[in-house]
């Protein structure tokens, strides 16, 4: 069965600092694996996948998220916290190669920036 | 301008009167969901459908329905609420299938916040 933990309910970093937000997946076939930002009284906007290829992704918002298969692990990283970034993180991960397979995902980070 | 739509996206209702929400999208997706989101509990998966016609139970399905008659629509019903229904709820789409070209990422309305008294 599929899962995805996120290790850490809260994370705080000062603005300025670099911030990674953990994620590590289960999957037995191929991870496809998604970051989410969750904003006060808003929907979940997507930030980054992935699919495959390249194991450093970019998204949106200057964020990128690094895959690790051995770690079976796909952090959430920024080099530059704004405070701005503070909101609810969340990791998702699908198997690709299985057609019944759902999104799974993870119970969420919260991210503080504080300034 | 792609985008997945919910309405009522406030609601105020009594126990026991039947009410639907609805989902719409505009991408043509074979997937659909609807989650709800508790304090502390993070998203659970309610019901989903991964084509017109298609519907499964998620995690927590009791007290609601579902139907996909169309592929763009998705409504959620809750034939009796009560007040542990009280939640944020959100419908999401997505491409479906498998293989890179068949496989993206979930795009979510901006939620319903539903209160049952």
């Amino acid at each position: 069965a599929q899962s995805v933990a996120q290790p850490e309910d809260q994370v705080n970093v000062a603005e300025g600092n670099p911030l990674t937000v953990k994620c590590t997946y289960s999957v037995s076939g191929n991870p496809y694996l998604f970051w989410y930002v969750q904003y006060p009284n808003r929907g979940l906007q997507f930030l980054l996948k992935y699919i495959t290829g390249d194991n450093l992704v970019k998204g949106s918002y200057g964020f990128e998220a690094e895959f690790n298969k051995s770690q079976t692990s796909f952090h959430l990283k920024k080099p530059s916290a704004l405070v701005s970034d503070s909101a609810l993180y969340f990791c998702a991960v699908r198997d690709g190669g299985n057609y019944g397979q759902n999104f799974v995902f993870g119970p969420g980070t919260r991210l503080s920036v504080l300034p | 301008e792609a985008q997945v739509t919910q309405n009522p996206r406030y609601l105020i209702t009594v126990t026991g009167k039947k009410l639907t929400v609805t989902c719409s999208q505009n991408m043509n997706h074979e997937y659909m969901s609807w989650y709800r989101q508790d304090p502390g509990l993070g998203l659970r998966q309610i019901y989903y459908s991964m084509n017109v016609e298609v519907t499964d139970k998620g995690d927590v399905p009791e007290g609601y329905k579902v139907s996909r008659k169309e592929k763009r629509n998705f409504p959620l019903i809750l034939e009796s609420p009560s007040p542990n229904q009280t939640s944020l709820y959100f419908c999401a789409s997505s491409l479906w299938g498998v293989g890179t070209s068949r496989t993206g990422e979930l795009f979510f309305g901006e939620g319903s916040r539903l209160t049952v008294l």
